[in-house]
């Protein structure tokens, strides 16, 4: 249990629709990343939000946005959705943005685009 | 970018059987962790490790940075340690999140 938690758990959408999926941190962290794993490949970053500001970001199109809120909560937006983008969207947490800090992930949302 | 691989792709074990999975990088880290993916999809951190041993029940691991690799040892492995372990790095310039390998697909079976 990492005190991470994203919804929804499972989401079917059609291709050129929009999405928005959810995240909540960890307690006391501000720093959240999302990350999108393809099945059978290993996690990939799309970008990373810290209080609030976008803190760098992956070879993703601009159709893949993002918000942090106040609370540190997020989420991550996606636009036009393509058949590609059916993947697991991971959300991680951690206390800073350095890249020394533990990042902790959520159970995740599973994304099918017909 | 930083390329990070992990060997082997597969394992099939017995229960009780011990195990090494290894991972390799191209280019020195300041944070590797190592993770198991179970089937439902959550990732579970096992282990923050940029350098040096680390031991966590019948789980250990050792990452010498100078060579760039890190390997996870299993020891008398169970059914419930099926799944996908990954490495994931932090190159130490650059941008700040991980960078992850394929995995290794652990089977246990009784």
């Amino acid at each position: 249990e990492t005190g991470v938690t994203q919804s929804p758990t499972h989401l079917i959408k059609t291709r050129g629709q929009q999405v928005t999926l959810r995240c909540s941190s960890q307690s006391g962290h501000n720093t959240v990343s999302w990350y999108q794993q393809a099945l059978g490949q290993g996690p990939q970053f799309i970008f990373q939000y810290y209080r609030e500001e976008e803190n760098g970001r992956g070879n993703f199109p601009p159709r893949f946005s993002g918000l942090q809120f106040p609370n540190y909560s997020s989420e991550l937006n996606v636009n036009a959705l393509e058949l590609d983008d059916s993947a697991l969207y991971l959300c991680a947490s951690s206390l800073g943005p350095a890249g020394t800090d533990t990042q902790y992930f959520g159970p995740g949302t599973r994304l099918t685009v017909l | 970018g930083i390329q990070v691989e992990q060997s082997p792709p597969d394992l099939i074990l017995q229960e009780g059987a011990n195990s090494t999975l290894r991972c390799n990088f191209s280019d020195s880290v300041n944070n590797l962790q190592w993770f198991h993916q179970n089937p439902w999809g959550q990732l579970i951190n096992l282990f923050y490790i940029p350098s040096g041993t680390k031991q966590n029940g019948r789980l250990s691991a050792t990452t010498v940075a100078t060579e760039r690799y890190s390997l996870l040892y299993i020891s008398s492995s169970q059914t419930t340690d099926s799944g996908v372990y990954f490495c994931a790095v932090r190159p130490s310039t650059g941008a700040n999140n991980l960078f992850f390998g394929t995995g290794t697909r652990l089977t246990v079976i009784p």
